[in-house]
């Protein structure tokens, strides 16, 4: 089956410290990777994807880069700051596997940024 | 160009009562998703339509819920006879085509339901 793996939270760190999010994923066929943002008690936004192995997504400072040999979308970002702080989804959609192209989650890793 | 609209943004029901929420697709998108986001945990798929028809239902609970987009007018997501359990918040998605193919699919702001 579709699945996505990312690591457990929550993350904190320091203001301009260096973030790392791991996402692995399994998946029967080709997915499209993204990564979503939630900030508290709003809905997701797309923070960045790619679609085909080696691309990389980037927005606001944060980067993706789609491993297809380690099947992995790691999210990192140079320099956090507070405003950072939220829950990243990471997510794949693929048309195999019984999925019909729909998102599937990964179960959220919260980030707090402190000053 | 308006966002997915997403109403009501927070509901209160009485067990055995019904929830019906509704979702505006953002202008000229034909493709809707519902999710559902229980306290601490991450989203799960529920139901993917196209207009007037289900393409994907499999997370959607086999008693009590349903979904439909109509050809005109919002998705509705109507949960008959609502439990406790059913209390969390409840998102939905559109985009202009199939995200396999690198299609985005963007988010409503949720509608909070709360079972007492």
């Amino acid at each position: 089956g579709n699945s996505v793996t990312q690591m457990e939270g929550p993350v904190t760190l320091s203001e301009e410290a260096f973030l790392t999010i791991n996402c692995t994923y399994t998946a029967t066929g080709y997915p499209s990777l993204f990564w979503y943002v939630q900030y508290p008690g709003e809905g997701l936004q797309l923070l960045l994807k790619a679609t085909k192995a080696d691309d990389k997504g980037s927005n606001k400072g944060f980067e993706a880069t789609y491993r297809k040999e380690t099947t992995s979308f790691h999210l990192e970002k140079g320099s956090v700051q507070v405003s950072d702080s939220a829950v990243y989804f990471c997510a794949l959609s693929v048309l195999s596997g019984g999925s019909q192209g729909n998102l599937i989650f990964g179960k959220g890793t919260k980030l707090s940024v402190k000053p | 160009n308006a966002g997915v609209m997403q109403n009501p943004r927070h509901l209160v029901r009485r067990r055995g009562q019904e929830a019906r929420l509704r979702c505006s697709p953002m202008k000229g998108h034909s493709h809707v998703y519902w999710y559902r986001q229980l306290p601490e945990e991450g989203l799960k798929f529920m139901v993917y339509l196209q207009k007037e028809n289900i393409i994907d239902e499999s997370g959607m609970p086999k008693e009590r819920f349903s979904a439909e987009f109509p050809k005109e007018g919002p998705s509705i997501l109507r949960i008959q006879q609502v439990v406790r359990g059913d209390s969390a918040a409840y998102f939905c998605a559109s985009s202009l085509g199939r995200s396999y193919s690198g299609n985005t699919i963007y988010f409503g702001e949720g509608s909070w339901l709360t079972v007492v």
